[in-house]
């Protein structure tokens, strides 16, 4: 069981708008403005879309937001595209103790 | 370009041992805290390790803490985990990647061990 819960699997058409929600605790998301996205396609290595809550690295869409209110966080994409079809991970900072936890991953399909 | 290439993968016993390596370029890897994340087959990601610019702090998750010792060496822009008293639960893809004081900004595309006798 991860420490961060994500619904496994979330779907939408091209064009349309899609969240993805990650839940944690006060111990993690509720306390700390360290929340990540990560895009992963299967056999790959995982991807930076969103750091520090809503902060989009150089060279990732617009399309790709970050969001939080109290112990959950939010990821949006807007305007699917089928090459948006992969997993989602989201990662909090956990305190000194924990350091890093990691949602189980959600699986997109662009329909 | 920032590019990190992890090695040393392979399958091992359990309670045998291995020592991944995680070779770094196109960036100022002395100025980087770095992590380890892995992947068990068909499973998330769970942060492993990370380890401060100098080396003066490292963090442990507690299923790896005793087993596990994370290093690097500057002067060679290389990152290291030691892999000891290695378990069947052990077995994932190792992801190398820059960060680990906010967010893992680029990784590696990974080594995979596997535990199994």
């Amino acid at each position: 069981q991860s420490a961060l819960t994500q619904p496994a699997s979330v779907s939408g058409s091209p064009g349309q708008s899609i969240t993805i929600s990650c839940t944690g605790t006060s111990s993690d998301i509720g306390s700390y403005n360290l929340v990540s996205w990560y895009q992963q396609y299967p056999g790959k290595a995982p991807k930076l879309m969103i750091y520090e809550g809503s902060k989009r690295p150089s060279g990732v869409s617009n399309r790709f937001s970050g969001s939080k209110s109290g112990n959950t966080a939010s990821l949006t994409i807007s305007g699917l595209q089928a090459e948006d079809e992969a997993d989602y991970y989201c990662c909090s900072y956990a305190g000194s103790s924990t350091k890093w936890v990691f949602g189980g991953g959600t699986k997109l399909t662009v329909l | 370009e920032v590019q990190l290439v992890e090695s040393g993968g392979g399958l091992v016993q359990p309670g045998g041992s291995l020592r991944l390596s995680c070779a770094a370029s196109g960036f100022t890897f002395s100025n980087s805290w770095m992590s380890w994340v892995r992947q068990a087959p068909g499973k998330g990601l769970e942060w492993v390790a990370n380890i401060k610019q100098d080396g003066s702090e490292k963090n442990y998750v507690d299923s790896v803490k005793g087993r596990f010792t994370l290093s690097r060496d500057n002067a060679k822009n290389s990152l290291y985990l030691q892999l000891n008293s290695l378990r069947a639960e052990d077995t994932a893809v190792y992801y190398c990647a820059r960060g680990g004081s906010s967010h893992f900004s680029y990784w590696g595309q990974g080594t995979l061990v596997t535990v199994s006798s």
